[in-house]
């Protein structure tokens, strides 16, 4: 069975370009997490969708930083316009949303690395 | 407020032997899950282990073990027969009341020959 898919896996871009990360979810699964990981600020929840509705955006840093899902088996994250300080691993991970249960494991996918310049 | 509190930076083991990687949260739910990740220098995101809060025996996956002391809310990873595949970062992380999965500073293992 395919995990979660992201890409790019790598991504070098400048200061003020757009940049947009894609996931592909696991099939079958009805949540969806966007997170950030930096070495200062470690792994944070920037969003995550139910059923391809937002329900918490409350971790995206500010109006640059927005996430849509428009169907089961796709979500993108965009930067625009994108900034050194946005530069860190962001990770796309999926679940069933069985809730407390081992089923409501989240599975990450490999994580884009972005570098802003 | 959750919160996950891993207190060892960094851990040595040499190969063969069993590791202790702590965690301890504090939630006010009655309900909740915790879990373990690893993430290798590669920087994948791996699931290991999972434990519910009314689970009555502690998980078990292969070599890897949770340490659940609900009244201590601790839930320490043990890792048997250590190997030098799993040098790694390791996380702890809850899910409570909320869809949201929150996550320890990690710590650090490297297993020596």
């Amino acid at each position: 069975d395919a995990g979660v898919i992201q890409s790019p896996r790598h991504e070098v871009t400048e200061m003020g370009q757009e940049v947009t990360l894609r996931c592909k979810p696991i099939s079958g699964h009805n949540s969806l997490f966007w997170y950030r990981q930096t070495m200062m600020r470690g792994l944070e929840l920037l969003i995550y969708f139910n059923n391809n509705v937002p329900i918490d955006d409350s971790g995206m840093p500010e109006d640059r930083f927005s996430a849509k899902m428009p169907n089961a088996s796709f979500s993108t994250l965009k930067i625009q316009p994108s900034e050194p300080r946005d530069s860190a691993v962001y990770f796309c991970a999926s679940s069933s949303a069985i809730r407390l249960a081992r089923a409501d494991t989240q599975y990450f996918g490999p994580g884009t690395r972005l570098t802003v310049l | 407020a959750q919160k996950i509190t891993q207190t060892q930076p960094g851990m040595f083991v040499q190969e063969k032997e069993a590791v202790t990687l702590d965690c301890t949260y504090d939630t006010s739910d009655q309900s909740y899950g915790l879990f373990w990740y690893k993430q290798p220098s590669s920087g994948e995101m791996i699931f290991l282990i999972y434990q519910g809060s009314y689970d009555e025996q502690n998980a078990t996956e292969g070599r890897y073990s949770l340490n659940f002391q609900k009244a201590r809310k601790s839930a320490n990873l043990v890792i048997s027969a250590s190997q030098l595949g799993d040098s790694a970062m390791y996380f702890c992380a809850m899910r409570g009341g909320t869809d949201k999965l929150i996550f320890g500073t990690g710590t650090r293992l490297q297993v020596f020959p």
